[in-house]
């Protein structure tokens, strides 16, 4: 069974700091989705990665991929009060012989930025 | 605005009784997947369905039901409602049956309310 887990799971910090969300998966998987959600609403994709080494940057976000240790990061430059919701990588488990696939989610980082 | 539709938004009703969520997919996408959000268990991954057909199963219980109809939309049916089942329920969509390398497109949500 894939686990997929983030740590932490609650992040408080003031604006204009730094911070690394890490996201930890279970099994070999080379496609990782980060997520946004703000409170009672939907689920807003930020981030696809799709290879190990992979790097993308949005903004104040910036994700990461390393295949090798399963592991992603999410790092946040310089937050803003702007960037407060609930963040949410996941990893996909493509059953090819099915022609079927499924995102398994972290529990999800409740981000608070701080003025 | 993700193109994906919910309808209802909310739904209180009692135990034991029976509801029906619809979702309509993004013009174009053909699989519909259905997840369900507790504070608890997170984001769990129910069931997929490509262009009418069932493509994989997560964590769906037995007295839930999804089908998805020639025009694409997608309904989940719940039935014998406990108060566990109180939560918020997303549809997603995509073109593929597999994972496309592409993220899935989340609607709004409905929030079912058991009581």
């Amino acid at each position: 069974e894939l686990k997929v887990e983030q740590n932490p799971l609650f992040l408080s910090m003031q604006e204009g700091k730094n911070y690394t969300i890490y996201c930890n998966y279970s099994t070999t998987s080379d496609r990782l989705y980060w997520y946004r959600q703000d409170p009672g609403k939907s689920l807003e994709s930020l981030f696809v990665l799709l290879s190990n080494g992979a790097v993308k940057q949005e903004g104040r976000l910036m994700a990461s991929l390393d295949t090798k240790a399963r592991l992603s990061t999410l790092h946040i430059t310089a937050a803003v009060h702007d960037l407060s919701a609930t963040y949410f990588c996941a990893v996909d488990m493509e059953d090819s012989g099915a022609g079927s696939y499924q995102l398994t989610f972290g529990k999800g980082t409740k981000l608070s930025v701080i003025p | 605005d993700s193109g994906v539709t919910q309808t209802p938004k909310h739904l209180i009703t009692a135990t034991g009784q029976r509801v029906t969520l619809r979702c309509s997919p993004r013009s174009g996408d053909l699989s519909v997947y259905w997840y369900q959000q507790s504070l608890d268990q997170g984001l769990q991954f129910l069931i997929q369905y490509y262009n009418g057909e069932e493509r994989a199963k997560g964590n769906i219980l037995e007295r839930f039901s999804a089908q998805q109809f020639p025009d694409l939309h997608s309904e989940l049916n719940l039935s014998s409602l406990e108060l566990g089942d109180s939560a918020l329920y997303f549809c997603a969509s995509s073109p593929f049956a597999g994972t496309g390398y592409s993220p899935l497109h989340f609607g709004n949500g409905t929030r079912l309310t058991v009581t």
